[in-house]
């Protein structure tokens, strides 16, 4: 039974840029896709992107264009995404979500981004 | 973007109640509709994949049906644990999508 583990809290000034990572375990990395899904406090979910963990080809949500980078390294089956150029609208828990033939597999625990002054 | 209406956004019920929430897609999914339940300070745990595909420990009084644009999700006899935000989402093309969800309360 694969699981995904997540990078811990993070608090950002306005501005900042922020990195989170997810790593899989018990799962075959290399087979899937792994998409990123945010929610703001009190609010629903919005899908941010998604990487194809074998060639690695991407694709961004257009308002998270231009600010909004994804990697992985497929040597510890872990992704990365990073986000920049933060406001008070970002401060959400980011999500990694394991995806196999368009359907969800694992969900990361989330990780909490604050963006205060 | 696919855009997915659920609908009660809450409901009050009691326990042993059967359930049904409904969730409506803006175009045809045809099995890629999966159903979550989410508690407070939790990240969302996936209760059913591909319309009706239960996930493997999930107890047998949720179930998942429709098809094209319609998709239901219904809890037979309510229990307590089973108080919760429920989210249907289309995964038939990225972006994914969600519904808004639906609170279920303790009447």
């Amino acid at each position: 039974q694969g699981q995904l583990l997540q990078s811990g809290t993070e608090v950002k000034r306005p501005g900042a840029s922020v990195k989170i990572s997810c790593t899989a375990s018990g799962d075959t990395f290399t087979t899937h896709q792994m998409h990123w899904v945010r929610q703001a406090p009190g609010q629903g979910f919005e899908w941010m992107a998604i990487i194809n963990l074998r060639g690695g080809s991407l694709n961004y949500a257009q308002k998270f264009q231009g600010r909004l980078m994804m990697t992985r390294d497929t040597s510890t089956s872990t992704v990365y995404m990073e986000v920049s150029s933060l406001t008070s609208e970002d401060t959400a828990i980011y999500y990694c979500v394991l995806s196999s033939y368009d359907f969800p597999r694992h969900w990361g625990q989330g990780t909490l981004v604050t963006v205060s002054s | 973007d696919i855009q997915m209406t659920q609908s009660p956004s809450s409901l009050s019920a009691s326990v042993g109640d059967r359930v049904t929430i409904t969730c409506r897609a803006s175009r045809s999914l045809g099995i890629y509709l999966n159903w979550y339940q989410q508690t407070a300070g939790r990240a969302p745990q996936l209760l059913i994949r591909a319309v009706s595909n239960l996930e493997s420990g999930v107890p047998s009084r949720f179930s998942g049906g429709g098809s094209g644009t319609d998709f239901t999700l219904t809890i037979t006899s309510l229990q307590p644990e089973d108080f919760a935000t429920y989210y249907c989402q289309q995964s038939y093309t990225t972006p994914w999508t969600f519904g808004q969800g639906t609170k279920v309360e303790i009447k």
